[in-house]
């Protein structure tokens, strides 16, 4: 079935690296996303990874796939106090190329 | 180069009403998807149009409709306003019909009282 879990909350200390996690349920997958979103705002689109590549580095930004776990993660160096926000992971089927399915989402907080 | 735009910003509406929400795509872009982001949620997805027709709906009920311009603007419509649908309504927008690489409004926060 289409499903995206992520976990809640995530607290890091201002400097560190930020890693975030999601895991899909369903194998279809052709792409996956991770969206930021600020309060009161829309989403953005940090960066995203087609099902067949393991990894994708864009500035701080690494993200990691695990096909056969069906696991993917964020991981975001030296963080720092605009990295707070909520950061939804997100997926496409191959059978509904149409629609992105979004995970609740993690709420990141820096801390000094 | 304007990204995707909505209007309004903010709505408050009663019960019962109806709402027509606005969206223009990025430039270059012409397919529009609408999401429902509830309160603490991830957005769902509403429908999408491409080529002025809807081309997949998500489980939303018949309440909510929507329309594709020729210029590849796009309305959200929907009728007999429920207090459950207070949320905040996206417009995303792509290319060739599919949701690859959208990219997506400041949304419409529509509150039913």
């Amino acid at each position: 079935g289409e499903d995206v879990e992520q976990s809640l909350f995530l607290s890091v200390r201002e400097g560190d690296s930020s890693v975030i996690n999601c895991t899909y349920t369903d194998s279809s997958s052709t792409y996956l996303y991770w969206y930021k979103q600020e309060p009161g705002a829309g989403l953005q689109l940090l960066t995203y990874i087609f099902s067949n590549m393991d990894m994708k580095q864009d500035q701080r930004l690494t993200v990691l796939l695990n096909k056969k776990d069906k696991h993917l993660s964020l991981r975001i160096a030296d963080t720092q106090t605009g990295d707070s926000a909520i950061y939804f992971c997100a997926e496409t089927l191959h059978s509904s190329a149409s629609k992105i399915i979004f995970g609740s989402g993690t709420r990141l907080s820096i801390r000094p | 180069d304007a990204g995707v735009t909505q209007s309004p910003t903010h709505l408050i509406k009663t019960r019962g009403q109806q709402v027509t929400l606005r969206c223009s795509p990025k430039s270059g872009h012409d397919t529009v998807s609408w999401y429902q982001q509830a309160l603490g949620q991830g957005p769902q997805f509403i429908f999408q149009y491409y080529e002025e027709e809807e081309r997949q709906r998500g489980n939303f009920p018949d309440r909510f409709s929507g329309h594709q311009f020729p210029n590849y603007s796009s309305e959200l419509n929907v009728n007999a306003l429920l207090l459950g649908d207070s949320a905040l309504y996206l417009c995303a927008s792509s290319l060739g019909g599919i949701g690859t690489e959208a990219f997506f409004g400041q949304g419409t926060r529509l509150t039913v009282v």
